[in-house]
């Protein structure tokens, strides 16, 4: 049972760069969350999806987008990547209601 | 203000003792209350989840609820080495489907 899955798990950029994280869950969830993580800021909230075929701001959605391709794949691009992107990027889905969320392993990402 | 606070820690405990995390939220409207673990390097996982007021209990964890004084602590009782990692509180807010953290407690575990 896979769960959340991330891709890649690692990856370096330069400056100007683009790429897209990849995303995919096999839960049947509607939700779905990208998050970054910084030291000591916890986790803040990219953008997420309630549901196939819509997506909403989260926290700090600048300088990244996002695609609910279907009901298991979300993926975020980072269009021109900037050392203030440099972070771990974690995936979560989830059931509506009070249902909690469930993490992919994350991207650490490094942007030089 | 915060949706949600927690002490950072570092919050140090003997092997065999009991660990307490506290947090607080501030939207009084807020149903939802998950505790999560993530251990250095890896992705948080889910530990406890509670709904109402009191306490539940779940193994050697025990989450508690009290929605009057907007506050969620979790106790880890017999504490063990491998229970040293960060915990996260989160909140799910009534409306819409965002979930808010807390930046986490930091717990060592000596053996």
């Amino acid at each position: 049972n896979a769960g959340v899955t991330q891709t890649p798990k690692f990856q370096v950029l330069k400056t100007g760069q683009s790429m897209t994280l990849q995303c995919a869950q096999d839960m049947n969830h509607n939700s779905m969350y990208w998050y970054r993580q910084d030291p000591g800021m916890g986790l803040r909230l990219i953008y997420y999806s309630a549901s196939e075929g819509t997506t909403d701001k989260g926290e700090v959605p600048n300088g990244y987008n996002v695609s609910r391709l279907n009901k298991r794949e979300f993926s975020l691009r980072l269009e021109s990547a900037a050392p203030s992107q440099t972070s771990v990027y974690f995936c979560a889905s989830r059931e509506t209601g009070n249902q909690p969320q469930h993490f992919g392993d994350g991207t650490r990402l490094s942007i030089l | 203000q915060k949706e949600v606070e927690q002490n950072s820690g570092p919050l140090s405990v003997p092997e065999g003792a009991i660990a307490s995390l506290n947090c607080t939220y501030s939207d009084r409207g807020s149903q939802s209350f998950f505790w999560y673990r993530q251990y250095s390097g890896k992705s948080p996982e889910l530990i406890m989840s509670i709904y109402s007021n009191g306490d539940k209990e779940d193994g050697r964890f025990t989450a508690q609820l009290n929605k009057a004084s907007q506050y969620v602590s979790l106790l880890i009782r017999d504490s063990q080495p491998s229970d040293s990692a960060t915990y996260l509180c989160a909140v799910n807010r009534p409306t819409g489907n965002q979930f808010y953290f807390g930046t986490g407690t930091s717990l060592t575990v000596i053996p």
